[in-house]
């Protein structure tokens, strides 16, 4: 149990078009999502909280009108790139908080790697 | 303000032998649990181990351990026969009270050698 899917795994855009990555909790209800960033060889940089029902908090230096989040559901957050530019290309992790859970674990989705072009 | 310190970038250790990872963290929280991540090449980050800060007893999860040292703030990894597929990042991790937000170190790569 606990597996979080994203989609898609893989995507290429041209610089100034949008794109859209989909956070699903697949066999838990997840009221909590966190969006990170991740470059080569580092570690994950968070990027915003997503709570479902409500606005997302992010992080500082995180632009909210270029990576807008929206947490329409308790199995689904989605994180949309606008106006993309090659400085946008990185690998976006999402990951959940179950619900019902104390102990504070997060269950991470594969990831989705963002090229723009 | 919470901070999570991986002091080792990298690390090697030969299949079969034993290999410590330190972590070590700053928090005046006094309950509080910590994990220890694994991310291999594929880049999903899988759990390794979790401890909760009261309980005295060090977690273990077959060949991972911890050594738990509240005291001195310190959770560092112990993996027993190593094995190549334990090559990967491993990040600790400790989860900020009321944000559930990760606070994370920056990783120690692990190769094992054959």
């Amino acid at each position: 149990g606990a597996v979080v899917s994203q989609h898609p795994s893989w995507v290429i855009c041209k610089s100034g078009t949008s794109v859209k990555i989909e956070c699903r909790s697949l066999d838990f209800q997840a009221t909590t999502m966190f969006w990170y960033r991740q470059f080569p060889k580092q570690s994950l940089m968070l990027m915003a909280t997503s709570n479902e029902g409500s606005k997302a908090t992010y992080e500082q230096g995180v632009e909210k009108d270029k990576f807008l989040i929206n947490h329409a559901s308790l199995t689904l957050s989605t994180l949309t790139v606008t106006s993309a530019h090659p400085e946008d290309s990185s690998f976006y992790i999402c990951s959940a908080r179950r619900t019902s859970d104390i102990s504070y674990e997060q269950y991470f989705g594969p990831g989705t790697r963002l090229t723009v072009t | 303000a919470q901070t999570v310190t991986q002091s080792q970038p990298e690390m090697s250790v030969q299949e079969a032998e034993t290999v410590t990872l330190s972590c070590t963290y700053d928090t005046s929280e006094s309950d509080y649990y910590l994990f220890w991540y694994k991310q291999p090449p594929s880049r999903q980050m899988i759990l390794v181990i979790r401890q909760e800060a009261y309980k005295q007893q060090n977690a273990t999860e077959n060949r991972f351990s911890v050594n738990f040292q509240k005291a001195a703030k310190s959770f560092s990894l112990k993996i027993s026969d190593s094995q190549l597929g334990d090559a990967a990042m491993y990040f600790c991790a400790y989860p900020t009270s009321g944000t559930y937000k990760y606070i994370f170190g920056t990783g120690t790569r692990l190769k094992v050698l054959a």
